[in-house]
């Protein structure tokens, strides 16, 4: 199974920062996911990041709150934008192999 | 639209006992994929068990088995002699053609 490195893994943010996840996975994968799973709820897919084009957003978000870099087949980028208090949550990276879906430790952000 | 449903908000289960955690789907999709993940307090999200819809034989992992019912559109999961560490968050999941669905969790205590 690939092993998948989320950084930070957590961190405090004031209100109206930006702040960058990032991702980074031992072998080469062409699907790239990410979720928020705000307090006490399920999991919550942001956006799929697609290797040499734009990522794929779902309903509710937005590429100026969420903008996605996705450089190579190993690496990922997310960053929460203009952060208010409504996007403390745990924000965790996934990479589809072999039809399983596999996570990163998860990055659990607090805006104060 | 695929959905899946988790009725069960929390379980409680005596050390060393079975516990079996409900999930039904919707899916007009013939060829899928169902999961369990749990998630421990440390949030990272964990692949317990994997089940191809196109298998008939339930899958299991040492004391993780489903009950997959295709026709029924179920997919529950049976721990046997359960551990202080099984407790966690466990989540269902359904991946069809593109992205993975959870549901809501069900929340599992051990009784020690």
């Amino acid at each position: 199974s690939a092993v998948i490195s989320q950084k930070p893994s957590r961190d405090i943010c004031q209100r109206g920062t930006s702040l960058t996840i990032q991702c980074q996975v031992d072998s080469q994968v062409t699907m790239m996911f990410w979720y928020r799973q705000q307090p006490g709820q399920s999991l919550t897919l942001i956006a799929t990041a697609n290797q040499g084009s734009e990522a794929t957003y779902e309903s509710g978000f937005v590429i100026d709150k969420f903008p996605i870099s996705r450089p190579n087949l190993t690496f990922s980028t997310l960053t929460v934008s203009n952060m208010s208090p409504e996007d403390s949550s745990i924000y965790l990276c996934s990479v589809g192999q072999l039809n399983t879906i596999y996570f990163g430790e998860g990055s659990w952000l607090t805006v104060v | 639209a695929q959905t899946v449903t988790q009725s069960q908000p929390e379980m409680s289960v005596q050390e060393a006992e079975t516990v079996t955690l409900s999930c039904t789907y919707d899916t007009s999709e013939s060829d899928y994929y169902l999961f369990w993940y749990k998630q421990p307090p440390s949030r990272q999200m964990i692949l317990v068990i994997r089940q191809e819809a196109y298998k008939q034989q339930n899958a299991t992992e040492n004391r993780f088995s489903v009950n997959f019912q295709k026709a029924a559109k179920s997919f529950s999961l049976k721990i046997s002699d359960s551990q202080l560490g099984d407790a966690a968050m466990y989540f269902c999941a359904y991946r069809g053609d593109d992205k993975i669905i959870f549901g809501k969790g069900t929340r599992l205590h051990i009784l020690p």
